[in-house]
């Protein structure tokens, strides 16, 4: 009864590739986001989508797409990979705003050769 | 903007001793403050948070943080620590009305025998 799933736990592909990660919670939330989180564990906010409406998005280069198909799935596409995309990539909900925790997947390990 | 700044990168305690993890808000209003947890290769796990109320709030795995309005600070304690504590350990505020949350950079507990 996983809330919070992603696929792929890992994701092992080649610069200039183009790849995608999914995200779907069961939680009934209407807010999701991206995180990326570095070697240093330093976490980045990267978009934030309320009932499929992006209201948060932050200084992330073009090649990074969401696209929420609905309430309950938050993807992420990205294009042209390049070796500084290595990271764990964290996909998260929450119900409502400011006073409700996040909860959060177990992570995509992005590794780019 | 709202900052989060937990000024200890790592910390090492004995198991068995006392623990605490600061963490400084920057924010003109009450934030809503959290505590997370990340173990290795694990997805971030909701300690606790504060809202309103008692300034000392109990969480899960017998962790507690106090608000301290002063001096705009939420720190995270434990009397006793057991190995499996260690982790990776974030604050995060939210604000009202708002779908974003920041994230510290993290405190990185290890536990000696």
């Amino acid at each position: 009864d996983t809330a919070v799933s992603q696929t792929p736990k890992y994701l092992v592909t080649q610069m200039g590739n183009d790849k995608s990660i999914k995200c779907e919670q069961n939680l009934g939330h209407d807010t999701m986001y991206w995180y990326k989180q570095d070697s240093k564990k330093f976490l980045k906010i990267m978009f934030s989508y309320n009932n499929k409406e992006l209201i948060i998005n932050e200084t992330v280069p073009n090649r990074f797409s969401p696209k929420s198909p609905d309430k309950a799935h938050l993807n992420l596409h990205i294009n042209s990979l390049e070796l500084g995309d290595s990271a764990v990539y964290f996909c998260a909900s929450r119900r409502g705003q400011g006073n409700q925790p996040q909860h959060f997947g177990d992570g995509t390990r992005l590794s780019i050769l | 903007a709202q900052s989060v700044t937990q000024p200890d990168i790592h910390i090492t305690v004995s198991e068995g001793a006392s623990l605490e993890l600061r963490c400084n808000y920057s924010y003109g209003a009450t934030p809503y403050l959290f505590w997370y947890v990340q173990s290795p290769g694990q997805g971030l796990q909701l300690l606790l948070k504060y809202f309103s109320g008692d300034t000392l709030v109990q969480g899960i795995k017998g962790f507690e943080a106090e608000f301290k309005r002063s001096q705009s600070s939420f720190n995270l304690r434990k009397p006793s620590v057991h190995w499996s504590d260690a982790a990776e350990y974030f604050c995060a505020v939210g604000l009202y009305n708002n779908n974003d949350m920041r994230f510290g950079a993290g405190t990185r507990l290890t536990v000696k025998p």
